[in-house]
């Protein structure tokens, strides 16, 4: 059974680095073909994606956020973590991580997701 | 890439039948078969519902099922109970360094 749960801080200062925390289980990170991808929805608006992490450590990163992110993984501890640079009240959502299997096109399995505030 | 439009909400009885769309561009629904579906209830993980258009999950109910025609993707929920009452959520794949792009949601209330 694979599960997924995001941790991290629910409240951040603008400017301030957000690090967010995937732990998973029901599958490993080392193995071929497996990723990770993080997705995040404002409120009222739709979901974005934002970060995807393969088992051989290649990363994707959305374009118009690609300076501000880095994703990270830690196979040892089934982790994987997102980092995000000076934040902003815009970048105020709900952060979710995922499940995806390279040669598919979907996320097949996501985390209840982690509501993250920006403001002072 | 643009976020993909579905209708804000739709409603229906028991037993009823709705199509919930999911509109993009040449770019990506379009472009790929790769448009897939997704259920949440507020306070759980969303649950993907269709891949592939028109592909179900092993476990998915066969009331739900998904199609496209041209840079519109569709999702049809047969025999409506209310357990499916939840948000629904469509995505493509792009092919782009945007790898996928999200629609806003679709608020499905079961009268």
């Amino acid at each position: 059974q694979i599960t997924l749960k995001e941790s991290g801080p629910t409240l951040v200062k603008p400017t301030q680095t957000l690090t967010l925390t995937c732990t998973f289980s029901g599958f490993s990170l080392s193995t071929s073909g497996v990723a990770v991808g993080w997705i995040r929805q404002p409120p009222g608006k739709a979901l974005e994606w934002l970060a995807l992490i393969y088992w051989d450590d290649d990363k994707r990163y959305s374009p118009s956020l690609k300076s501000r992110l880095t994703i990270t993984k830690d196979t040892s501890k089934n982790q994987v973590v997102l980092t995000v640079t000076n934040m902003d009240p815009v970048d105020t959502a709900t952060y979710y991580c995922a499940h995806h299997w390279g040669g598919t096109y979907y996320f097949d399995y996501w985390g209840q997701g982690t509501l993250v505030t920006v403001s002072s | 890439q643009s976020a993909l439009t579905q209708p804000a909400s739709v409603s229906g009885s028991p037993g009823q039948s709705i199509t919930i769309s999911c509109t993009g561009t040449s770019s990506n629904v379009g472009a790929y078969n790769f448009v897939s579906w997704y259920q949440h209830h507020p306070g759980k993980a969303p649950k993907l519902m269709i891949y592939d258009v028109s592909k179900r999950p092993s476990g998915v109910s066969n009331r739900f099922s998904g199609s496209k025609s041209g840079n519109t993707a569709s999702l049809t929920i047969s025999g409506l109970q209310a357990e499916d009452e939840a948000d629904y959520y469509c995505s493509s794949y792009t092919g782009s360094s945007t790898l996928w792009v999200f629609g806003g949601g679709t608020k499905l209330t079961v009268l």
